[in-house]
């Protein structure tokens, strides 16, 4: 069985400070990795994907992520925030043998919120 | 073009009551997918549609849960007998197909409180 542990439930910053939001996984095949943003009372916006290939990957708004398989770890970062960067962020993993079949429903963590201060 | 939609966006249901929830996927997707996400959580898989056909509903949480697709666009959530544990933001999400299921997009959710 897949799991998601994003390992910080709130991450104070200041504006224009880098940020790291962490999550590691397990999983005893590939997966395919995701993070995703969710502002108040909308729904999840996709920020990035691991899907095969470089394990930095640069998503929307100057976030990337680097994949590291040996620590089974995916975290996000930002060299330098803004305060509209403040929301929800989940970690998200997809199986790949369900991808390869009929399915490829997400498994996410519980959520890191990112509160960015003037 | 449109995104996903659901509805309503809020629903207050006194507990026993039934309720239905509302998605319409983006035109042409053939995957659907319904999660559960409770306050404080990540969202939780529920069910899974391929065009009409419903190949997994192993993340229902009771036999209360029902989902459908008819027609293999719109799909709709049902609770029956609503309990306090239901309350929850219901999130709808699609995607072209199998092959791309992990590029999936969701609507705003309806967010069910049971009092």
């Amino acid at each position: 069985a897949q799991s998601v542990t994003q390992l910080d439930s709130q991450v104070p910053v200041f504006e224009e400070a880098p940020v790291e939001l962490r999550c590691n996984y397990s999983s005893s095949v590939s997966v395919y990795l995701f993070w995703y943003v969710q502002y108040p009372n909308q729904g999840l916006q996709l920020l990035l994907k691991y899907l095969s290939g470089s394990t930095l990957v640069k998503g929307i708004n100057g976030f990337e992520a680097e994949f590291n398989k040996s620590q089974t770890s995916f975290h996000l970062r930002k060299p330098s925030v803004h305060i509209s960067d403040t929301a929800e962020y989940f970690c998200a993993v997809s199986d790949l043998m369900n991808y390869g079949g009929s399915q490829g429903n997400l498994i996410f963590g519980k959520g890191t919120k990112l509160s960015v201060k003037p | 073009g449109a995104g996903v939609s659901q509805s309503p966006r809020y629903k207050v249901a006194k507990r026993g009551q039934d309720v239905a929830l509302r998605c319409d996927p983006i035109s042409g997707h053939v995957s659907l997918f319904w999660y559960q996400q409770a306050l404080g959580q990540g969202p939780e898989f529920l069910t899974y549609f391929q065009n009409e056909a419903q190949l997994d509903k192993s993340g229902l949480p009771s036999d209360r849960f029902f989902a459908e697709r008819p027609e293999g666009s719109v799909s709709t959530l049902k609770i029956q007998r609503t309990q306090q544990e239901d309350s929850a933001v219901y999130l709808c999400a699609s995607s072209l197909g199998p092959r791309t299921s992990y590029e999936q997009y969701f609507g705003p959710g309806t967010r069910l409180t049971v009092t």
